[in-house]
């Protein structure tokens, strides 16, 4: 089943902060976050394993809250360039594929 | 970093007509890749797993006698689209993870397939 991303479209200035969710209605392995520009392939950002890790990638960190079955993606003091349509990608304990959530369309303005 | 190519980064067909589309892992290898499916804004969708050297797993809905799926070595697999309709028109992205970093999958460039 697919994982809700929420919301689905954010508009920040440049330097404002902004949280994407990823809720799973099932127990999750890991979770995977990307960032997609338009018309090009998605970009691995990190990859969050159960355990409750939070890890980070420049200024973009993420959690990952086993117990409530979600992550969140933070994106701290955007940058024009964190524009794009951020997905997350869900891997459950049973399977190696990744089941993907509908997207969160980010655009950071200056 | 892990490098994944597709072959052809975009294609133009007639209907009725068949379209090979290839997914190579550069500089790693790849025993399991993964064929999605992008329709405009919408979300990534997995039509298929590709195993090295055995029988694709089809998700629930795709038809595997209409997107074939060939993976004949640990770097290269291919996607046939037979007998193509306009529906069909869309944006499909293979994905591979390297053997030694389970879990990281990294994406080809995708390939848009128009049929006419």
């Amino acid at each position: 089943q697919q994982p809700v991303q929420s919301p689905q479209a954010v508009i920040l200035r440049e330097g404002e902060d902004a949280v994407i969710n990823c809720s799973s209605s099932k127990a999750l392995y890991s979770v995977h976050w990307y960032r997609q520009k338009h018309g090009e392939a998605p970009v691995f950002l990190m990859i969050l394993l159960k355990g409750g890790e939070q890890k980070g990638h420049e200024k973009i960190s993420a959690s990952f809250n086993e117990k409530k079955q979600q992550s969140s993606l933070y994106l701290t003091a955007s940058q024009l360039s964190y524009s794009g349509t951020y997905f997350c990608g869900t891997e459950y304990p049973a399977g190696n594929k990744l089941t993907f959530g509908g997207g969160t369309r980010v655009l950071v303005k200056p | 970093g892990a490098v994944v190519s597709q072959h052809p980064s975009w294609v133009i067909c007639k209907s009725g007509t068949s379209v090979k589309i290839e997914c190579r892992s550069l500089d790693f290898q790849a025993t399991t890749m993964f064929w999605y499916r992008q329709f405009p804004k919408q979300s990534l969708m997995l039509m298929a797993t590709s195993n090295e050297g055995s029988k694709a797993t089809y998700e629930q809905g795709v038809e595997k006698d209409k997107f074939l799926i060939n993976h004949a070595s640990l770097t290269l697999s291919t996607l046939t689209v037979t007998s193509a309709h306009p529906e069909d028109s869309s944006f499909y992205i293979c994905s591979a993870g390297d053997v030694g970093r389970a879990g990281e999958q990294y994406f080809g460039p995708g390939t848009r397939l128009t049929v006419t």
